[in-house]
């Protein structure tokens, strides 16, 4: 069965700090990834989905970025983070072909401080 | 650009009353639609989905939303809520021509008192 794991589960990062947050997916080949972010009264926020390795499409112009270096690996990353950047992110996957479900990870809460 | 509305943010019932979340988006082309749930601590998760075919569909847990394509809307319903039910439920679109990106809504919280 396909699982897909987040981490660190929660992170406190200064201002002016880098950022890396890691989701990988297993059991699939192939999946479509994707970043959101959840801040609270504000829904899912899409900020980053790929159809594959190396392939990222940006949703909102902001100070984050994505990578995906291997199929099954999707990383979310900052040079400086700012206060406005902590929330919940998650991560997510689906299998490609038009009809899409979406299966979330369990998140990770970031705190800018 | 395409955008998913629910207008109620947050919804307060009794046990078994009955349940309808609203749900509109803005897209004039064909859509896939979806009502995902989060339980308190648990993950995203799917509840129902709509891609074609009968505009009544059923979910997980008794629920069931109907698309109205004239109303470009996906309401979400359940005749008898129980206070397992508490949670925050959220409406996404995905265009048919571009089923990988999918938008949601910003999410309505369920309380269910009991």
């Amino acid at each position: 069965s396909q699982t897909i794991h987040q981490w660190p589960a929660t992170l406190v990062q200064p201002v002016g700090s880098p950022l890396s947050l890691e989701c990988t997916v297993e059991g699939t080949s192939n999946p479509n990834l994707y970043w959101y972010r959840q801040a609270a009264g504000r829904g899912l926020q899409l900020l980053f989905y790929s159809v594959g390795i190396g392939q990222i499409s940006s949703e909102v112009p902001q100070n984050l970025s994505a990578s995906r270096p291997q199929d099954r690996q999707f990383i979310l990353s900052s040079k400086k983070l700012l206060l406005s950047d902590s929330g919940f992110y998650l991560c997510a996957w689906s299998v490609p072909g038009g009809k899409e479900t979406q299966y979330f990870g369990p998140g990770t809460r970031l705190l800018v401080l | 650009a395409q955008s998913v509305s629910q207008h109620n943010h947050h919804v307060i019932l009794s046990e078994a009353a009955s349940l309808e979340l609203g749900c509109n988006y803005s897209y004039g082309g064909t859509v896939n639609l979806f009502w995902y749930v989060q339980y308190p601590g648990q993950h995203l998760q799917l509840l129902l989905k709509y891609f074609s075919g009968d505009p009544l569909v059923k979910g997980i847990k008794g629920f069931e939303a109907e698309f109205i394509k004239s109303k470009f809307s996906f309401n979400l319903r359940k005749p008898s809520v129980q206070w397992s039910d508490t949670a925050e439920y959220f409406c996404a679109v995905s265009p048919y021509s571009s089923a990988s990106k999918i938008i949601f809504g910003s999410g309505t919280r369920l309380s269910i008192r009991p």
